[in-house]
């Protein structure tokens, strides 16, 4: 009954400092996505992985990277944080490109 | 380049009221378009989906319709409820662009009791 599992629920950093968002759901799900959500710009598409071993880059992906190592794990890496990446971070998953999205709790990050 | 626009912002009406949330899309050549609900500080969930051959779905009181040539979507929420208040995000998927989705800002719902 998990789905979409994101770890950690918050996090602070400080400017320059490197973390990784750990995201897993357990739908046997091919697309996965990272989206960040920022008051008055809505969800902004980050990066995404249509299958495992292949990621794509989204709307902003500017600062980020990623990894699908193994289908149920899609991993987002800020390398060097800066303070315009404080935001809430949404993991999603669909079956393909006709189903419905399942979405994560959210992991709200600050950067100081 | 798809924009997706929801319109009000914001929404209150008493309890007890039908009510229905706009959702426009630019590029009519859509896969598909969702519609989320979102509490505060909480992630999103997914209401219904509706394929773009589909003209409508239902679940319980709610009801969602599409009209790709108008580049249209209405969410209707019957008989409303204190806890139907919360955000209603449409999300449509263009047809040509594999997995992304394109989301509008959101309605912000408040159902008075």
């Amino acid at each position: 009954n998990a789905g979409v599992t994101q770890t950690p629920k918050f996090r602070v950093l400080k400017t320059g400092q490197s973390m990784t968002l750990l995201c897993a759901q357990d739908m046997n799900h091919e697309y996965m996505y990272w989206y960040r959500q920022d008051p008055g710009m809505g969800l902004r598409l980050i990066h995404y992985s249509v299958g495992e071993g292949t990621t794509a880059k989204g709307e902003v992906p500017d600062g980020y990277n990623v990894s699908r190592l193994k289908k149920q794990n899609f991993l987002l890496g800020l390398e060097s944080a800066a303070p315009s990446q404080t935001s809430v971070y949404f993991c999603a998953s669909s079956h393909g490109t006709s189903g419905k999205l399942f979405f994560g709790s959210g992991t709200q990050l600050s950067v100081l | 380049k798809q924009e997706v626009t929801q319109i009000p912002a914001a929404l209150s009406v008493p309890e007890g009221e039908n009510l229905v949330l706009n959702c426009s899309f630019t590029d009519s050549a859509i896969y598909n378009l969702q519609w989320f609900r979102q509490d505060p500080g909480k992630g999103l969930t997914s209401l219904l989906l509706i394929q773009s051959s589909q003209r409508e779905q239902t679940s319980g009181r709610l009801n969602a319709s599409l009209d790709k040539s108008s580049g249209r979507s209405t969410l209707y929420i019957a008989a409303s409820q204190p806890g139907d208040s919360a955000t209603y995000l449409c999300a449509v998927r263009p047809g040509n662009q594999g997995g992304k989705l394109i989301f509008g800002q959101g309605t912000e719902l408040s159902v008075k009791p």
